[in-house]
């Protein structure tokens, strides 16, 4: 059963500084993996969607890798900003069209 | 609207009741997804539809949870006899068929 981890469980940065945010799983016949932010009371915005063929995606000042052999997955976050304050999810697409989740990153950006 | 919808958005119900959770997907994706989201955690799978066929229904935690999809677009997901264990956000996400899902705003649902 594919299993899912993120650390750290919170994060806190001021604004300006360059993050990464780390996702393991523990089966690595994915098809892909993904990135979600949550807001508070809301629901999930897709970030980066990688490929299981792909090593990385960029959306911005977003980059997310995934190195499937060693079954780890990172997102980078340049610069950061007061809105990137959200929790940020991990999933991996495994079987036919299943997604596990991390239990996810809660990141606070302070001005 | 051109994302996935769902309601209420938020329900309180009494311990005992049935409740209805709807959800409207993106128009022409063939694939539904259901996810419970319990507070503080992150969303576990409960069921899965391609067009009005049931296909996984592995992670519905007991027979009192119920999904449909019967004209193969819109689907509800019920839960008979609430128990406070259910209190959790349920996520909808459809799919046009590939890797990538798009989820609804969820139900937030408080049983007291």
């Amino acid at each position: 059963k594919q299993e899912v981890t993120q650390i750290p469980a919170a994060l806190s940065v001021p604004e300006g500084e360059n993050l990464v945010l780390n996702c393991s799983f523990t089966d690595s016949a994915i098809y892909n993996l993904q990135w979600f932010r949550q807001d508070p009371g809301k629901g999930l915005t897709s970030l980066l969607l990688i490929q299981s063929s792909q090593r990385e995606q960029t959306s911005g000042r977003l980059n997310a890798s995934l190195d499937k052999s060693s079954g780890r997955s990172t997102l980078y976050i340049a610069a950061s900003q007061p809105g990137d304050s959200a929790t940020y999810l991990c999933a991996a697409l495994s079987g036919y069209s299943t997604l596990t989740f991390g239990k996810g990153t809660m990141l606070l950006v302070s001005p | 609207g051109a994302g996935v919808s769902q309601s209420p958005r938020y329900k309180v119900a009494k311990r005992g009741q049935d409740v209805a959770l709807r959800c409207d997907p993106i128009s022409g994706h063939v694939s539904l997804f259901w996810y419970q989201q319990a507070l503080g955690q992150g969303p576990e799978f409960l069921t899965y539809f391609q067009n009005e066929a049931q296909l996984d229904k592995s992670g519905l935690p007991s027979d009192r949870f119920f999904a449909e999809r019967p004209e193969g677009s819109v689907s509800t997901l019920k839960i008979q006899r609430t128990q406070q264990e259910d209190s959790a956000v349920y996520l909808c996400a459809s799919s046009p068929g590939g890797n990538e899902q798009f989820f609804g705003p969820g139900t937030r649902l408080t049983v007291l």
